[in-house]
């Protein structure tokens, strides 16, 4: 079954802690991409990559990292500098930069 | 700016009370607009892609038409399973790369 894994499910970190979320596709798709989704609010875009070894921010990146080793793999890091960490993570791919984005099941980070 | 707004935030239903669902969009240059099913902690489910005004695509009870403004996902004999939150995002122009703006999302509830 082809699809997007993302782990863990439920994440739980101390103030100050860095903390990667994992998300791995099997899609073939060249594009990969992080959102945060927080109550009654839309998806906002943190970080996308359309090419292994290459990502570009998105909307609100500050606080995030990212790394694009592998097509396959789309890490993002929380660091300690994300003021309000606490969030539903949500990572898509698509198999170019206009079609439709496929979503994985998501991370909710809780931070305390 | 570019700028999604959906209406209305909540609506329900009875089963079987048809109704639609509204996306308003200002982008310039649309290239694409996205309907997805969003159940509760979960990932969106891709539904829908249009692209140009006057397209209209079907799947079971649900129908997503464009315009050169908004698009509407209408609900046709909606059963309690069609419960959900549905959003809906636009594709920015190629210049700005492969970004969908989304927005806050309907939350759909039918009752028996």
């Amino acid at each position: 079954d082809g699809g997007i894994t993302q782990s863990p499910k439920y994440l739980f970190r101390k103030e100050g802690q860095n903390v990667t979320l994992s998300c791995e596709q099997n899609l073939n798709h060249d594009a990969m991409y992080w959102y945060r989704q927080d109550p009654g609010q839309g998806l906002r875009l943190i970080y996308y990559s359309q090419i292994v070894n290459d990502f570009q921010k998105g909307d609100i990146a500050e606080g995030y990292s990212v790394s694009r080793e592998k097509k396959e793999s789309f890490p993002l890091t929380v660091t300690s500098a994300q003021k309000n960490p606490t969030a539903f993570y949500l990572c898509a791919s698509s198999d170019d930069r206009e079609g439709e984005q496929y979503f994985g099941p998501g991370t909710r980070l809780t931070v305390t | 700016e570019d700028q999604v707004t959906q209406s209305p935030e909540a609506l329900r239903l009875q089963e079987g009370e048809s109704s639609s669902l509204n996306c308003s969009y200002t982008v310039s240059g649309l290239r694409g607009l996205f309907w997805y099913r969003q159940d509760p902690g979960k990932g969106p489910e891709f539904l829908f892609t249009l692209y140009s005004a006057g397209e209209e695509k079907e799947k079971e009870r649900l129908k997503a038409t464009l315009t050169k403004k908004e698009s509407f996902l209408h609900i046709t004999a909606p059963k309690p399973e069609d419960s959900a939150t549905y959003l809906c995002a636009v594709a920015r122009p190629e210049t700005s790369g492969s970004r969908l703006t989304f927005g806050e999302g309907t939350q759909l509830t039918v009752n028996p």
